[in-house]
């Protein structure tokens, strides 16, 4: 596609409920993140892929936190037992570039916007 | 361990007003910093980056920011501000980690009076 895509845009769940969030990085794009932006805050790093594996996660604020992406392109982000602070933008960005480096930018999507009740 | 502060959670200026963003950094190690641009409801785009070379940076839309390595600074300006670049704006500087992940300070809305 022409961009990172997500979905859905806007989520609403109960507290306890189990949530999916999806990514659909721009094709081709080896890396992909994961980040959380509470409200009036920058983004914080979730989790972050290159193709297949999970290289990093080390943001990810509990267990309750899962990401996959086992095919190296489309990536969910999921969220077990919802609770209120989990309420917050969860933006999706990809790179057509493995790690880091000059030449390395992140394009993100528009991001789910997830309310916990 | 690295991090980003941006001074000014709010900024007002009046429309062909010069605009200034301010952003410090610290980082261990020569940084790699970005600045980018949050409309509503829309992803985050990318203004401009500054990875070696010539510390002063133009972007899109006008935008420039020099890498000021003595003050670890690195601030976003524009000569004429238009109604269009009311936005979010957010400096990040590159993790030290060979991940590439983004450290985002808190952001800077800035308002644009007619």
């Amino acid at each position: 596609g022409a961009g990172v895509s997500q979905s859905p845009r806007y989520k609403v769940a109960k507290r306890g409920q189990d949530v999916a969030l999806r990514c659909d990085p721009i094709s081709g794009h080896v890396s992909l993140f994961w980040y959380q932006q509470a409200l009036g805050q920058g983004p914080e790093f979730l989790t972050y892929f290159q193709n297949e594996a999970q290289l990093d996660k080390s943001g990810l604020p509990s267990d309750r936190f899962f990401a996959e992406r086992p095919e190296g392109s489309v990536s969910t982000l999921k969220i077990q037992r919802t609770q209120q602070e989990d309420s917050a933008v969860y933006l999706c960005a990809s790179s057509n570039l493995a790690g880091g480096g000059a030449k390395n930018i992140q394009y993100f999507g528009a991001g789910t916007r997830l309310s916990v009740l | 361990a690295q991090s980003v502060t941006q001074l000014g959670s709010h900024v007002s200026v009046s429309e062909g007003a010069l605009v200034l963003l301010r952003c410090n950094y610290s980082s261990s190690v020569p940084p790699y910093l970005f600045w980018y641009v949050q409309y509503p409801n829309q992803g985050l785009q990318l203004l401009l980056k500054y990875t070696t070379g010539a510390t002063l940076v133009k972007g899109i839309n006008g935008f420039e920011a020099e890498f000021k390595k003595s003050e670890t600074s690195f601030h976003l300006t524009k000569p004429s501000a238009h109604m269009s670049d009311a936005a979010e704006y957010f400096c990040a500087v590159s993790d030290e980690s060979n991940t590439g992940k983004l450290i985002f300070g808190q952001g800077t809305t800035l308002q644009v009076k007619p």
